[in-house]
């Protein structure tokens, strides 16, 4: 079965950039149905999605993060990555990555990476 | 952006209760409404998708119904190991967004 995997530094400084990588297993992420997709989850925010991306590139980003946010794909690799700039304590938090999964009258998150806690703090 | 309410924000109940935790859509979200169960330090788990079908592997006693703006996860006989936070989210608009989450606890 498909499984996925965070990586990334777990520590990283105010005003710099936030970078993680999702590798997919067990599967490819060049699939017609499904989309691969970035979540955290903070005490203050609870759960917020981020954003996904198709196997072509294509994205869809949150509005209150867009500006800030860049997802990216390489399928020779089997995995999707994460950058996020600018970060503040406030984008503290577990990041998950997760495979969105499409059928014309529903998509959903399954499966979940474990999770990755990064913190920022200098 | 669609906002989600859930109810209870915690509970606790019993071995043998059946429990329901209610969803509020702040607008029509037709069936795009999944429901996932998430334990301590670790990811979500998708349990119901599309308001009411249920995920492959997720026992049957979980059920869930529901459709425009009113939606429901029942347990319909509670167990030690479904000790934990559930969420519902919306699929249906650009940014998918999550409940608060119900924090469930045994008696």
């Amino acid at each position: 079965q498909v499984q996925l995997q965070e990586s990334g530094p777990g520590l990283v400084k105010p005003s710099e950039t936030l970078s993680l990588t999702c590798r997919v297993s067990g599967g490819s992420v060049k699939t017609v149905t499904n989309y691969w997709s970035w979540i955290r989850q903070s005490p203050g925010k609870g759960l917020q999605w981020i954003g996904y991306i198709y196997y072509s590139g294509s994205t869809n980003y949150n509005p209150s993060l867009k500006s800030r946010v860049t997802i990216s794909v390489d399928t020779s690799k089997n995995h999707f990555s994460l950058k996020l700039s600018s970060v503040t304590a406030a984008d503290t938090a577990v990041y998950y990555c997760a495979r969105v999964n499409t059928t014309m009258a529903a998509n959903w998150f399954d499966p979940w990476g474990q999770g990755t806690l990064v913190t920022v703090s200098s | 952006d669609i906002q989600m309410t859930q109810s209870p924000s915690s509970l606790s109940a019993s071995v043998g209760d059946r429990v329901t935790i209610t969803c509020r859509a702040s607008q029509s979200i037709i069936s795009f409404l999944n429901w996932y169960q998430q334990k301590p330090g670790k990811a979500p788990k998708v349990l119901i998708f599309a308001a009411s079908s249920l995920q492959s592997g997720v026992p049957a006693r979980f059920s869930g119904s529901g459709s425009g703006t009113d939606f429901t996860l029942t347990i319909s006989s509670l167990q030690p190991e479904d000790s934990a936070t559930y969420y519902c989210q919306q699929s249906y608009s650009t940014p998918p967004t999550f409940g608060q989450g119900t924090k469930v606890e045994i008696k």
